[in-house]
């Protein structure tokens, strides 16, 4: 099945304490995302990579870091955690040949910093 | 300006009628649009996309695109309880590589 998968689900964490949050996708897209949604702010993306190796800022990467060694994979790192990241936290891929670029979603993860 | 503007609503419509979901965009040269279902705690799921002025149908939705007006919107024919999420419009803006999100519309379908 194409998916995109994320973990965890959900997770709390202290402030300060270095976490990661996985990104798997099968599809071999080459274009994936992070996104972060909060009430009344919508979807805003974090960081995004075009390819492996390639890795862009969004609209809001403070506090975040990505890597794309491999085509597949992207995880989200939060070096030192604030309350301020409490969010719900979604990655998406897509294929980026032209066409349709509607991404595809994983589950998305609900942190919590306290 | 945002680049996405939509009502956040909520709408509210009576089961069997058409729901109409707007969005505005800032960006002129905007070239590709979508609109994403979103349910309560999931993913965005891609409903519908849209390239070209004009009318898009699939199935029960139409996408409606008017470049000149830098408008686009959802329709919803026959609406049913299960339509009940929240609406995102996306637009990918000239010259940029992603998409970007309208903060939604709530639409709830009355039984």
């Amino acid at each position: 099945e194409a998916q995109v998968t994320q973990n965890p689900r959900y997770l709390i964490t202290v402030t300060g304490k270095k976490l990661t949050v996985t990104c798997s996708q099968n599809m071999n897209h080459e274009y994936m995302s992070w996104y972060r949604q909060d009430p009344g702010l919508g979807l805003r993306q974090i960081y995004y990579s075009m390819n492996v190796e390639v890795t862009d800022k969004g609209d809001v990467p403070e506090g975040y870091k990505v890597s794309r060694k491999e085509k597949r994979n992207f995880p989200l790192i939060l070096e030192s955690p604030s309350p301020n990241q409490t969010s719900l936290y979604f990655c998406a891929s897509s294929t980026w040949t032209g066409g349709n670029y509607g991404y595809t979603f994983g589950s998305g993860t609900r942190l919590t910093v306290v | 300006q945002k680049e996405v503007e939509q009502n956040s609503g909520p709408l509210s419509v009576p089961e069997g009628a058409i729901a109409s979901l707007n969005c505005t965009y800032s960006d002129r040269g905007s070239q590709s649009f979508f609109w994403y279902r979103q349910y309560s705690g999931k993913s965005p799921e891609l409903i519908m996309f849209i390239y070209s002025n004009g009318d898009k149908e699939d199935g029960r939705f139409t996408a409606q695109l008017n470049k000149a007006s830098q408008y686009v919107s959802l329709l919803i024919r026959d609406s049913q309880p299960s339509d009940s999420a929240t609406y995102l419009c996306a637009v990918i803006t000239a010259g940029a590589n992603n998409l970007f999100f309208g903060t939604g519309t709530r639409l709830t379908v009355i039984p």
